[in-house]
C-alpha cells in the first residue's frame, strides 16, 4: 500500500517550454501532497504544498507563476513547470500524505528534468 | 526554528561490519522522526519512523534507529551491513500541528566495501 507514482520519470525539453508532471496516488486518497526539488548530491527543498481543492501554499523563494501546482482530484497532483531555463534542470520529486497517517509522507519515484 | 544535522556526509564501511548514521534535531515541540533511504535516481523509500511509544525502533531488513529525547538524536544503526545497503540515508523530522511538513537532513551517503 501506499504507493505513489510520477511521470514522466524522465523529460529533456528545450529553454523556454513548459514541462508538466503528474503526481498519482495509486492505493489510496492524498489530501495533501508535497513538491520537493533535489539537486545533485544535496538534500530535498520543499517547494510547495498541495491541497486537494485549494491553491497550493509554495515555501519561501519559490515563484509560484514558474511553477505551477494543481491539484484537481484527490489522486493527482502536478507540477508545471513554465518557460523553462537550463537552471530549471533538476530532481522534482512528490510526496503524499494518507489521510489515516498523517505525519508520514511516502514518496514518488522522482522525476528528472534536463532543459536544454 | 526546527532543523535536522546529519554531520556524517559520507560513511565508508566494509560489508559485515556495523554502522550507525547520525541524526540530531533542535525543535521546541514534540517531533515525529523518520528515516528514509534513496537508492540512485530513485525517490525516497520509508525505512522506519517514530511517532510515539517505544523509542526503539526497527525495520525488516535489520535497521533499528532509537530515540533519545535529552539528547534530540534519533541515530541509525545496523549490526553487519550488505553491499546492497549502499545508498544514501535522510533523517527527516515532521512538526506538527498544521501542515506537519518534512525537515530534512543534508543526508549521509553510506557507502558499503567488499
Amino acid at each position: 500500500g501506499a504507493v505513489v507514482s510520477q511521470h514522466p520519470s524522465w523529460v529533456i525539453c528545450k529553454s523556454g517550454t513548459s514541462v508538466k508532471i503528474e503526481c498519482r496516488s495509486l492505493d489510496f486518497q492524498a489530501t495533501t501532497m508535497f513538491w520537493y526539488r533535489q539537486f545533485p548530491k544535496q538534500s530535498l527543498m520543499l517547494m510547495a504544498t498541495s491541497n486537494e481543492g485549494s491553491k497550493a501554499t509554495y515555501e519561501q523563494g519559490v515563484e509560484k507563476d514558474k511553477f505551477l501546482i494543481n491539484h484537481a482530484s484527490l489522486t493527482l497532483s502536478t507540477l508545471t513547470v513554465t518557460s523553462a531555463h537550463p537552471e530549471d534542470s533538476s530532481f522534482y520529486i512528490c510526496s503524499a500524505r494518507i489521510p489515516t497517517s498523517f505525519e508520514t509522507q511516502y514518496f514518488g519515484p522522482g522525476t528528472r528534468l534536463l532543459v536544454l | 526554528a526546527q532543523s535536522v544535522t546529519q554531520l556524517d556526509s559520507q560513511v565508508p564501511v566494509f560489508e559485515e561490519a556495523p554502522v550507525e548514521l547520525r541524526c540530531n534535531y533542535s525543535s521546541s515541540v514534540s517531533v515525529y522522526l523518520f528515516w528514509y533511504v534513496q537508492y540512485p535516481n530513485q525517490g525516497l523509500q520509508l525505512l522506519l519512523k517514530y511517532l510515539s511509544g517505544s523509542t526503539l525502533v526497527e525495520s525488516i531488513n535489520g535497521f533499528e534507529a532509537e530515540f533519545n529525547k535529552s539528547q534530540t538524536s534519533f541515530h541509525l544503526r545496523k549490526p553487519s551491513v550488505h553491499i546492497s545497503d549502499t545508498a544514501e540515508y535522510f533523517c527527516a523530522v515532521s512538526v506538527g500541528p498544521g501542515t506537519y511538513k518534512y525537515i530534512f537532513g543534508t543526508g549521509t551517503r553510506l557507502k558499503v566495501l567488499a
